[in-house]
């Protein structure tokens, strides 16, 4: 079945890096995007960016400039990558895979950026 | 980008109730419309995509429709478990979620 699980540090140091990973299993990311979404605690749902099955990606303006999405097709792994982390990024991060819609989610993983 | 305007913010309802969400794109998008469920301490959930086509596993109370830029989610006799937070998506270009609508079933 298709399932897909983040991974990643709890705890960012404001100006540091955020690495994220999402593996998946049950399709192929050479036939099928995977995007992230980002939630502030007790906020709505924020696209941040996609990486497409063609390996293409596309980001959300407000975060463009910090933020890389990459992947390893033969580990089944998507990457998030977003620098010059501030307070405001604090929140759970999701993956989902995006057939033009998300229709399988990870569990979401919780990133606090405090000094 | 395209502004998904979601209404109403909040919502109780009883079980005999019919419950309808709405959002308004800001300008066409051609049917790339999904609905989210989520629950606390959850992730969201596939409800309706295409606008109007139902996610599998999707009970059938669940229901999707469009008119003009405007798209709503109803409910049918919803159920207790239906309470949550729900979210309106558009696709049709950068992606953008409705604000969301949390959802009382009492």
């Amino acid at each position: 079945q298709v399932q897909l699980e983040e991974s990643g540090p709890g705890l960012m140091q404001p100006s540091e890096t955020l690495s994220l990973t999402c593996t998946v299993s049950g399709f192929s990311l050479t036939s099928n995007g995977v995007g992230w979404v980002r939630q502030p605690l007790g906020k709505g749902l924020v696209w941040m960016g996609t990486i497409w099955a063609g390996g293409s990606t596309n980001y959300n303006s407000a975060v463009q400039s910090r933020l890389s999405i990459s992947r390893d097709t033969s580990k089944s792994q998507v990457f998030l990558k977003m620098n010059s982390l501030q307070p405001e990024d604090t929140g759970t991060y999701y993956c989902a895979r995006h057939p033009d819609y998300f229709d399988y989610w990870g569990q979401g993983v919780m990133v606090t950026v405090s000094s | 980008d395209i502004q998904m305007t979601q209404s109403p913010a909040s919502l109780s309802a009883s079980l005999e109730e019919i419950v309808t969400i709405t959002c308004k794109a800001s300008q066409g998008i051609d049917d790339y419309l999904s609905w989210y469920q989520q629950k606390p301490g959850k992730s969201p959930q596939l409800l309706i995509y295409d606008a109007t086509s139902l996610a599998d596993g999707v009970p059938s109370r669940f229901s999707g429709s469009r008119s003009g830029t405007q798209y709503s989610l109803k409910i049918s006799r919803p159920q207790v478990d239906d309470s949550g937070i729900y979210y309106c998506l558009q696709s049709y270009s950068t992606l953008t979620f409705g604000s969301g609508t949390k959802l009382e079933i009492k």
